[in-house]
């Protein structure tokens, strides 16, 4: 079947650490992967996505290569601030599927002045 | 401002007491769909509807129906609530449902059925 691995969290980080939050997926097909963002009493945000093996997705400083040998997805940034606080869901979606989503069960990440 | 929107954001009722939740978006999106979010599970889908009228069951379906009688409106009904159907419920948008777009997403609807 089709589905989503990520790491457990909560994840407590000190101001300006490395952050990597780990993303595996199982699919009967060709992927696009996706990174969520939902901040404390709000809906869910898209953060970066790669539609093919070996793109990067970037943005506000998050990064993650969709690896297909390892069928990975791995969240990245190199400097965390306490406005990053947030869980975050790592997704994949197939069109052989009719479009339907599948979210990993989120990461809860804190970062600390 | 192009938004998806749900209501109510809160909702306590008993069980069996039928209820609707109403999501729309003003964007002009073919494909609309329904989550629920719980704790370790992450979100899971419902439904999904790729076009007025055509609707699919996603991982979830079961206790829920959906309908699309208007592009922007795609409403969630649970006929006869249940406990187990305490949730956070999340309405999400996308232009014509392709695997490679963006959703979008309402804020959310925070559900309890005594």
């Amino acid at each position: 079947g089709n589905s989503v691995t990520q790491m457990e969290g909560p994840v407590t980080l000190s101001e300006e650490a490395f952050l990597t939050i780990n993303c595996t997926y199982t699919a009967t097909g060709y992927p696009s992967l996706f990174w969520y963002v939902q901040y404390p009493g709000e809906g869910l945000q898209l953060l970066l996505k790669a539609t093919k093996a070996d793109d990067k997705g970037s943005n506000k400083g998050f990064e993650a290569t969709y690896r297909k040998e390892t069928t990975s997805f791995h969240l990245e940034k190199g400097s965390v601030q306490v406005s990053d606080s947030a869980v975050y869901f790592c997704a994949l979606s197939l069109a052989n599927t009719g479009n339907q989503f599948y979210f990993g069960t989120g990461t809860s990440l804190t970062v600390i002045p | 401002e192009a938004q998806v929107t749900q209501n109510p954001r809160y909702l306590i009722t008993v069980t069996g007491k039928k209820l609707t939740v109403t999501c729309s978006q003003n964007m002009n999106h073919e494909y609309m769909s329904w989550y629920r979010q719980d704790p370790g599970l992450g979100l899971r889908q419902i439904y999904y509807s790729m076009n007025v009228e055509v609707t699919d069951k996603g991982d979830v379906p079961e206790g829920y129906k959906v309908s699309r009688k208007e592009k922007r409106n795609f409403p969630l009904i649970l006929e006869s609530p249940s406990p187990n159907q305490t949730s956070l419920y999340f309405c999400a948008s996308s232009l014509s449902g392709q695997g490679v777009e963006t959703q979008y997403f309402g804020p959310g609807t925070r559900l309890l059925v005594l």
